[in-house]
C-alpha cells in the first residue's frame, strides 16, 4: 500500500494563479481531510469528506474549494492564490474521525 | 465550543530524562483522544489514543499517556528520551458520531546532548 500521496512535494505560485494539490490515498477510508500548518498555528482544517459526493467546510475554508468524485481522491483547489496561503498543506484520510488519521508527506506552498 | 490546548508550546529535556507533555481538552463528552508526531519536514504519525477503558495507554516509541476525566487532561510521558524524540507532538480530540478531529497548536520537544 502506498498510504496516502501527495503532490507536488514544492509549489511556488505568483498572486492570482491557480492550482490544484493532488491527494490520494489507496486504503479504502471514507473520511478525508484536509488541513494547513502554519508556524505557531498547529494544523488548521480546511475541508473535509465523509464519503465520495461528500464535503463539507473546516475552520479555514475561504479561498479553497473541493469535490470526491471517488473514494480514494480529494483535490484541494485554490482558486486565486494570495501570499497569506502560504503554508503546509497536508491531506489525511481514516475510516472516521474517531479512527487514526493516515497522514501524507505534505505539500510546500508559496504564494509570491 | 471544543477545544484542545497544549499549554507549552517549546520544552527543552536532556536525553535520558524524563518527559511529560500536557494536554487539556474541553468537549461535552468523553471524547477520543489522540497524540501525534511530526519529525521535521514529515507528517503527523499517531503515537497512541485512547477510547475507553485502561485510563493508561501505551504506544509506540516507548511513550504512554494517561486520561483524567476529572482534570479533562490526557497528558503524554516518556520515563527516558532519546535524541531522536526531538519532534514537534500534537493532541487531537473526536467526539464520539461527529465529523471532525480537532487538533492543538503542538510543542516542539528539543533534546539536549
Amino acid at each position: 500500500n502506498a498510504g496516502v500521496t501527495q503532490t507536488p512535494k514544492f509549489q511556488v505560485l505568483k498572486t492570482g494563479q491557480s492550482m490544484t494539490l493532488q491527494c490520494a490515498q489507496d486504503m479504502n477510508h471514507e473520511y478525508m481531510s484536509w488541513y494547513r500548518q502554519d508556524p505557531g498555528m498547529g494544523l488548521r482544517l480546511i475541508h473535509y469528506s465523509v464519503g465520495a459526493g461528500i464535503t463539507d467546510q473546516g475552520e479555514v475554508p475561504n479561498g479553497y474549494n473541493v469535490s470526491r468524485s471517488t473514494t480514494e481522491d480529494f483535490p484541494l483547489r485554490l482558486l486565486s492564490a494570495a501570499p497569506s496561503q502560504t503554508s503546509v498543506y497536508f491531506c489525511a484520510s481514516s475510516y472516521s474521525p474517531n479512527y487514526e488519521q493516515y497522514f501524507g508527506p505534505g505539500t510546500r506552498l508559496t504564494v509570491t | 465550543a471544543q477545544s484542545v490546548t497544549q499549554p507549552d508550546i517549546h520544552i527543552t529535556v536532556s536525553e535520558g530524562a524524563s518527559l511529560e507533555l500536557r494536554c487539556n481538552y474541553s468537549y461535552g463528552a468523553t471524547p477520543y483522544l489522540f497524540w501525534y508526531v511530526q519529525s521535521p519536514g514529515q507528517g503527523l504519525q499517531l503515537l497512541l489514543k485512547y477510547f475507553s477503558g485502561d485510563t493508561l495507554v501505551q504506544g509506540i516509541k516507548g511513550f504512554e499517556a494517561e486520561f483524567k476525566r476529572s482534570q479533562s487532561s490526557f497528558n503524554l510521558r516518556k520515563p527516558s528520551v532519546h535524541w531522536s524524540d526531538a519532534a514537534e507532538y500534537f493532541c487531537a480530540v473526536a467526539r464520539h458520531r461527529d465529523d471532525k478531529i480537532i487538533f492543538g497548536k503542538g510543542t516542539r520537544l528539543h533534546i539536549l546532548p
